[in-house]
């Protein structure tokens, strides 16, 4: 089964920076899908973005981006102009044949 | 636009109660899940439904039970609850089998077995 790993279980930076978040998982498969999520202490997951991995652009959305190295095996999001309510635990998942598995996820605290 | 409601929000059992916790969407989705989140261990899946009728074994389904009800609802059931099932429980729904678009969470249930 896939593994996803995030190496950084805490993480700060200061309003308006930017910050990026590691990811990395272990699969044998070719086609598979890849997210970020974000859990506010509202508790409440929240999809921020998915990329495929047959296509090779990064995916973005907004102040949201992804790196995607296949042969790394690495996903990593970056977050520009940070927000104080981009405070959250942030998770990284990896989907393959309807068996979605999490990394222990990484605590991003927004400094004014 | 409720998305995926579940009840209860949090819980408190004794050692060897049984509970229900209950989980309904109204997105019309085929695909409903179970997952527990532990500190440090992020998300893992016990049981899902990929479509109404059906139901199979995640990573950690020792001790849980599930119902697919209708489309709308899945259901989980503790038949004797244990300290080590101490956690929050999400409910999850997905438009596609696969699940490739992600999945949609609902607020989670904190359970504490004493």
């Amino acid at each position: 089964a896939q593994t996803v790993t995030q190496s950084q279980p805490e993480m700060s930076v200061q309003e308006a920076e930017t910050v990026t978040l590691s990811c990395t998982y272990d699969t044998s498969e070719n086609n598979y899908y890849l997210f970020w999520y974000k859990q506010p202490p509202s508790r409440q997951m929240i999809l921020v973005i998915r990329q495929e991995a047959y296509k090779q652009q990064n995916a973005t959305e907004n102040r949201f981006s992804v790196n995607f190295q296949k042969a790394a095996k690495s996903f990593s999001l970056k977050i520009s102009d940070s927000q104080l309510g981009d405070t959250a635990m942030y998770f990284c998942a990896h989907l393959n044949n309807n068996d979605m598995r999490f990394g222990a996820g990484t605590r991003l605290t927004v400094k004014p | 636009n409720a998305g995926v409601t579940q009840t209860p929000k949090f819980q408190v059992l004794k050692t060897g109660q049984s509970m229900t916790l209950q989980c309904a969407q109204d997105m019309n989705h085929n695909s409903m899940y179970w997952y527990r989140q532990d500190p440090g261990m992020g998300l893992r899946l016990i049981y899902y439904s990929a479509s109404e009728g059906t139901t199979d074994k995640g990573e950690v389904p020792n001790g849980y039970n599930v119902s697919r009800l209708n489309k709308r609802e899945f259901s989980l059931r503790l038949e004797s609850a244990a300290p080590s099932q101490t956690s929050v429980y999400f409910c999850a729904s997905s438009e596609e089998m696969t699940g490739i678009y992600g999945y949609t969470f609902g607020s989670g249930t904190r359970l504490t077995v004493v």
